[in-house]
């Protein structure tokens, strides 16, 4: 079974720019989350997609962040523009039941200069 | 907002000992999820154990919960060189959201 894609691995860019990252779930897994995990912490959920509508994007900010699921399946990340603070990696991860097992991808790992 | 605390931040055996690591949280949940995470094969799922359950096993890794302490233990017996990785609960505490701890951070020495 495939796991979880999610590509670039790294991205460097300058504070200001935008930047967007992709993410494919394992077949058949209806939710997909998108997390930000900043050095020496763990996970934060920003954004829970339930087929291609958001079940929870309470704390993504939604001033420089989006996210869409287009066919329920692949999803992307954008921040547009990044701030320092923006530094960190950003996770994709599936399930096939929502509040249950989640399979996570690699890993973007981002860093604004 | 951290829902779970993981104790202690960071711990250091030797092969072949057990560890134990904690895990409390602040209100009533649904599950709670264990998951490991290496610099080689990211974050990885090792066990969920519903707010029903006390006690699950999956091979070397044993956790209990107790919801009138809200808080839970992974105890990893007989420890490898492998388990060197940094171990994070999640709880469910409605809406099928997890909500992640800071993480233990497991060195085993050889």
């Amino acid at each position: 079974e495939a796991g979880v894609a999610q590509s670039p691995r790294y991205k460097i860019i300058e504070k200001r720019q935008s930047v967007a990252f992709w993410c494919n779930p394992i077949s058949g897994h209806a939710t997909l989350y998108w997390y930000q995990q900043i050095l020496g912490q763990g996970p934060k959920l920003l954004i829970q997609f339930q087929n291609n509508g958001v079940v929870d994007d309470s704390q993504l900010p939604k001033d420089r962040f989006s996210a869409e699921r287009l066919k329920g399946v692949d999803s992307t990340l954008k921040i547009q523009p990044a701030k320092l603070e923006d530094s960190a990696v950003y996770l994709c991860a599936s399930s096939l039941v929502r509040g249950y097992e989640q399979y996570f991808g690699p890993g973007t790992r981002l860093t604004v200069t | 907002s951290q829902q779970g605390e993981e104790d202690p931040q960071a711990l250091s055996i030797q092969e072949g000992e057990n560890a134990t690591m904690n895990c409390s949280y602040k209100t009533s949940i649904n599950n709670l999820q264990w998951y490991r995470q290496n610099s080689g094969r990211g974050l990885v799922h090792l066990i969920l154990i519903r707010s029903n359950e006390r006690e699950k096993h999956s091979g070397r890794l044993r956790v209990t919960l107790d919801t009138s302490k809200k808080s839970s233990s992974l105890l990893i017996t007989a420890s490898r060189a492998a388990d060197t990785a940094s171990y994070f609960c999640a709880t469910d505490a409605g809406a099928q959201k997890l909500v992640f701890g800071q993480g233990t951070r497991l060195t085993i020495n050889p």
